[in-house]
């Protein structure tokens, strides 16, 4: 299986910071690399696939960068709305498909 | 608009087998793209169980081996799971999800971009 690591599992952030989550992979993946956001008790929310491909109705203060083995997300000026868990998958052919431990953004 | 919803027991014994349900609307499972299932376990992260095909190709999760089974219905737009032999480590909230693939110019992917609320599953005699 391919393990995702991210880091950190954890941060605190004020409202208009700027915030990076990594994600590595153990092998390289190409660009089949997805990030999820997550608010309690709601489900997953697709925010970037494909690395860097914005979902329709996202906020563009949300990218997505990398290849490879090595992935970021940025949240360019923290919003209320954003303090949730963050999660990146990857898709790649080789299943299963898996996910990091996630990031938990908290005030 | 997609929606997905998940059906089922809350409550399963050990040994026994879980059966879910997910309903779909606003789109035709016969249409194309993945149907399949994701879970969570209480305040930990999430876990791919697997996925199937319109045609009924499976993608199963290695690390539940036998235990998994999907299956399509494509006449009533629903697709289900069935989680044989379940234990406490069963525990979780099950989400349905579509898995849709493709390419925007050099970047491909493959995403879950609709999914169901989720469905509390716990594991107890």
């Amino acid at each position: 299986d391919i393990q995702l690591t991210q880091s950190p599992s954890s941060l605190s952030a004020s409202v208009g910071d700027r915030v990076t989550i990594t994600c590595r992979t153990s092998q390289s993946i190409g660009t089949y690399l997805n990030w999820y956001q997550q608010k309690p008790g709601k489900a997953p929310k697709l925010l970037i696939c494909g690395t860097s491909i914005l979902q329709s109705g996202v906020p563009s203060r949300f990218s997505g960068s990398g290849s490879g083995t090595d992935f970021t997300l940025i949240i360019s000026s923290l919003q209320p709305e954003d303090f949730a868990t963050y999660y990146c998958q990857q898709s790649y052919n080789s299943l299963p498909l898996t996910f990091g431990g996630g990031t938990k953004v908290e005030i | 608009q997609v929606e997905l919803q998940e059906s089922g027991p809350g409550l399963v014994k050990p040994s026994e087998t879980l059966s879910l349900i997910c309903s779909v609307s606003g789109y035709s499972i016969s249409s194309g793209y993945y149907w399949g299932w994701i879970r969570q376990p209480p305040g930990k992260g999430l876990e791919w169980i697997g996925d199937i095909y319109q045609s009924g190709n499976t993608n199963y999760n290695p690390s539940l081996g036998s235990r998994v089974t999907m299956s399509v219905d494509t006449s009533k737009n629903q697709f289900s799971l069935k989680l044989t032999s379940m234990t406490a480590a069963d525990t979780a909230v099950y989400f349905c999800a579509r898995r849709v693939r493709g390419q925007r110019g050099e970047y491909k992917f493959s995403a879950n971009d609709y999914w169901g609320q989720g469905t509390p599953v716990t594991v107890a005699s």
